[in-house]
This record gives structure tokens, sequence and C-alpha cells, in this order.
């Protein structure tokens, strides 16, 4: 099984539209969470992190569930700039073992 | 404030030939990663280097790959006898320590003929 595992798409969504991402993890004892955005033919840039109560910024919204071991990320009334490929980061605490999930893509439509 | 950048931005060689990348981390971070990126396809991570301490090394496809960083300033990422399936774009990340997010470096996209 992978330690990450997110759900590849494409999820294409008209403009306005909520959309919401999860991604699962293996490893119970993970402990730093995080949401990446990359375009097409960039590198990957930090979205938000992760925080266990839950965080908010903008549009966007971030949440853990450790009981079901997944991250989300929920978009509301998505934009044409938000097509791009969003990838979760998973971190096991105390040993150098950082994973990137194969990520998610969006297309958000006109 | 700089952030990461890599050099070059592209690379094109020759099967055979040895290739080296060069990742400049955002001064004062102590954890570096490499990571290579096929196209269409996720990150794998390939090295990660932390501090003073010896490099995890667990991604490296072959030992064509070796990877050095001196103290916690400029790494580099040498790979042997480069084989067409060595092309992709091959990024770097540092962050302040393990545990905070990554910053990514503008990745050095490697094409083997």
């Amino acid at each position: 099984r992978k330690e990450v595992e997110q759900d590849p798409g494409p999820f294409n969504v008209p403009e306005g539209a909520t959309v919401a991402f999860n991604c699962t993890y293996s490893n119970s004892a993970s402990q730093s969470f995080f949401w990446y955005r990359q375009d097409c033919r960039k590198e990957p840039k930090l979205l938000m992190s992760v925080y266990s109560s839950g965080n908010e910024d903008g549009r966007f919204t971030a949440q853990l569930n450790r009981a079901s071991q997944y991250i989300s990320l929920l978009i509301r009334d998505s934009k044409l700039s938000d097509s791009a490929t969003y990838l979760c980061v998973v971190i096991l605490g105390g040993a150098n073992n950082l994973f990137f999930g194969t990520g998610t893509r969006l297309t958000v439509i006109p | 404030g700089a952030g990461v950048s890599q050099s070059p931005s592209n690379k094109v060689t020759e099967k055979g030939k040895d290739v080296e990348l060069r990742c400049d981390p955002i001064s004062g971070h102590t954890a570096l990663y490499w990571y290579r990126q096929r196209l269409g396809q996720g990150l794998e991570f390939l090295i990660y280097f932390q501090g003073n301490s010896a490099p995890d090394k667990s991604g490296l496809p072959s030992d064509r790959f070796s990877a050095e960083r001196t103290g916690e300033s400029v790494s580099t990422l040498t790979i042997q006898r480069t084989q067409q399936e060595d092309s992709a774009v091959y990024l770097c990340a540092s962050s302040r320590n393990r545990d905070n997010e990554q910053f990514f470096g503008p990745g050095t996209r490697l094409t083997v003929l």
C-alpha cells in the first residue's frame, strides 16, 4: 500500500462550483500535512498547511481527519485560475520520511 | 527575499555523458531535498540533506546518481553515464527544518538524447 494516495482525477468543474479532494495516508504516526499546488510545467508551490483543528484561507479550507487518516482540501467558488494539480504532502515525525501524493488534476471550465 | 534557485534551467545531453545539476537553497534553510518528476507523473523523492547529518539517500534510483551538499548551502546532483530514462525535471526544495513547508526551485529540465 502506498504511503499517500490521491485520486488523480481529472476533476472538471464549472466556474463557481465547490470541489473537494481527499488524500489518504497509511501511517498513523504522520505528524505534518500540507497541500501544494503545481501548475503545468512549473514547480510545486505551498498552498496551505493542514492543522489538526482545520484551517481556512479565503476560498480554501483544509481539514485533517486522524481517525480515518485523511486530509481534505475544499475549494469554494472555483475560478479558472484554480486549474492546476493539487499535491498532498505527509511527513512522519522523527524520521526522514516525507511523502508526496501523485496529485489530483483540477480543471475549472468557463 | 531570494527563493530557491537551480541551474541550468535546461540541459540536453547525449546518452552516456555525465551531468551536474546545482541547487542554491534559501539562506538559513537546513533541510534540502532533490526530487525527480517525469512528464505527467508525481514527484519522486531522491535524496534529503539535514544540516550536518548523513543524507537520506534512500530514493536514489541507482549508483549512477549521487549528490553532495556543502554545509547548509549549495547542493549538486550528479548523474553519471546518463540514460534516456533519466530525462525528467529535477526539482530541488529547501525548508527551515524537517517538518516545515518546502519551497521549490524552478527545476532543471534534463533531456537525454
